[in-house]
Formats: C-alpha cells, sequence, structure tokens
C-alpha cells in the first residue's frame, strides 16, 4: 500500500535550471495537492487539483506551474529555479476538496543554489 | 500573513509530563480543525481533529480542547513519550476552502 509516492526524494539545482517533481497516487483520491515546507511557515499551499482535468492555484504559486496528468499523478514544475524555492515539497492527496483527511507523500528535499 | 497563528515553536517536555500547543485563528467560517503529526524525513499525518460544535475530542493521551468564542484550539499530549517526539502541525479549513496550516510546533520528549 503505497499510498502518496513523491520523486526525487533530494534535488540541487542551479539558479535558472528547471525541473518537475512527480507524484502520484493509488488511493483512487480525486483532489491532489502541492505545498512547500518552510521552517516556522507550517505548510503553504502552492497549487491544487479539485478533480482530474483542474487546477487552481493555492497561496505561493510564483514561479511554479503544474499539471494533473491523470487521475493518478500531479507534477510540479519549476521552470527557472530560485534560490527562494529552496524548501521542503508535499505532494498530498484527498477524495475531494471538501474531504477532511488529506494523505501526505515522504517529500521532496529541494536546495537551489 | 498566516490565519492561523501556532505557538510555541518548540517544546521540551519530559517524559510523562504534558505537552500543550495552542493555536489561534481570526476567521470564523472555519469549521473543521485537524492536528497533524509529523515525524522527520517523513510526511504530515493526521492526529486527531475537531468540529466547532464540540469543545473537547480525545484519542488516547491525545486531546483537542476547542474555544469557540476566544477562537482559539490547543492540543494536550498527555504521559508523554519520546516516540511523541514529532512536528505538530495545527490546521483549520473553511468549508469548501483547503486547509490553512499554522507554524508548527517542534516537540522534544526527554526519557
Amino acid at each position: 500500500n503505497a499510498g502518496v509516492t513523491q520523486t526525487p526524494k533530494f534535488q540541487v539545482l542551479k539558479t535558472g535550471q528547471s525541473m518537475t517533481l512527480q507524484c502520484a497516487q493509488d488511493m483512487n483520491h480525486n483532489s491532489m495537492y502541492w505545498y512547500r515546507q518552510d521552517p516556522g511557515m507550517g505548510l503553504r499551499l502552492i497549487y491544487y487539483s479539485a478533480s482530474e482535468g483542474t487546477t487552481d492555484k493555492g497561496e505561493v504559486p510564483n514561479g511554479y506551474n503544474v499539471s494533473r496528468l491523470n487521475k493518478r499523478e500531479f507534477s510540479l514544475r519549476l521552470e527557472s529555479a530560485a534560490p527562494s524555492q529552496t524548501s521542503v515539497y508535499f505532494c498530498a492527496s484527498s477524495e475531494q476538496v471538501l474531504n477532511t483527511e488529506a494523505f501526505f507523500g515522504q517529500g521532496t528535499r529541494l536546495t537551489v543554489v | 500573513q498566516q490565519q492561523v497563528k501556532q505557538s510555541p515553536q518548540s517544546l521540551i517536555v519530559q517524559k510523562g509530563g504534558i505537552s500543550i500547543i495552542n493555536c489561534a485563528y481570526e476567521n470564523t467560517a472555519f469549521d473543521y480543525f485537524p492536528w497533524y503529526q509529523q515525524f522527520p524525513g517523513k510526511g504530515p499525518a493526521l492526529l486527531i481533529a475537531i468540529r466547532p460544535d464540540v469543545s473537547e475530542k480525545k484519542e488516547g493521551r491525545f486531546t483537542i480542547s476547542f474555544n469557540k468564542s476566544a477562537k482559539q484550539f490547543s492540543l494536550h499530549i498527555m504521559d508523554s513519550q519520546p516516540g511523541d517526539s514529532a512536528t505538530y502541525f495545527c490546521a483549520a479549513r473553511a468549508a469548501g476552502n483547503k486547509l490553512t496550516f499554522g507554524g508548527g510546533t517542534r516537540v522534544l520528549v526527554k526519557p
């Protein structure tokens, strides 16, 4: 029972480089989310997808793009990485946006130098 | 501007003691208040949650106290154990909206 799987677990990028963070869930959930976690800031929502085919901005969307590839997969892309995007990124899923419990992946630690 | 303010940022407690984490909010539309527990290198996981129509909810050694008039809620960890050492996040949700998280509290339980 894998739950929510994120890849990669660690990544170092140079300023200006691009990369895509991958996320897949096997719980047949409709909604998926991308959060970033920074010390003292809690978890801040970047983008979410209420259902397959839809995506919406969260609190801190600038510098990111997302793709809901299918019901299972939701990717996060950094087109031109900046040091301010150094963070730990978490993907999560839930049955639907109004549902109570969100299930999180193990995170991707990204460093931009 | 954080809609959910959490304190303290860190907490050290002796084994067997009580850990208390507090959260305050402004948005009266929030209708669901979960607490998440996160161990190092792992993603957060739901620990316990409460709705504003009750003032207290207990699950094992974990208790949420909710004060609707003060717009505050807290997590109490009774008989704290070294295995409880983790970061705890409070959160709040308004119907139709996403979860808003507090800044987190790192709890260390000393044996």
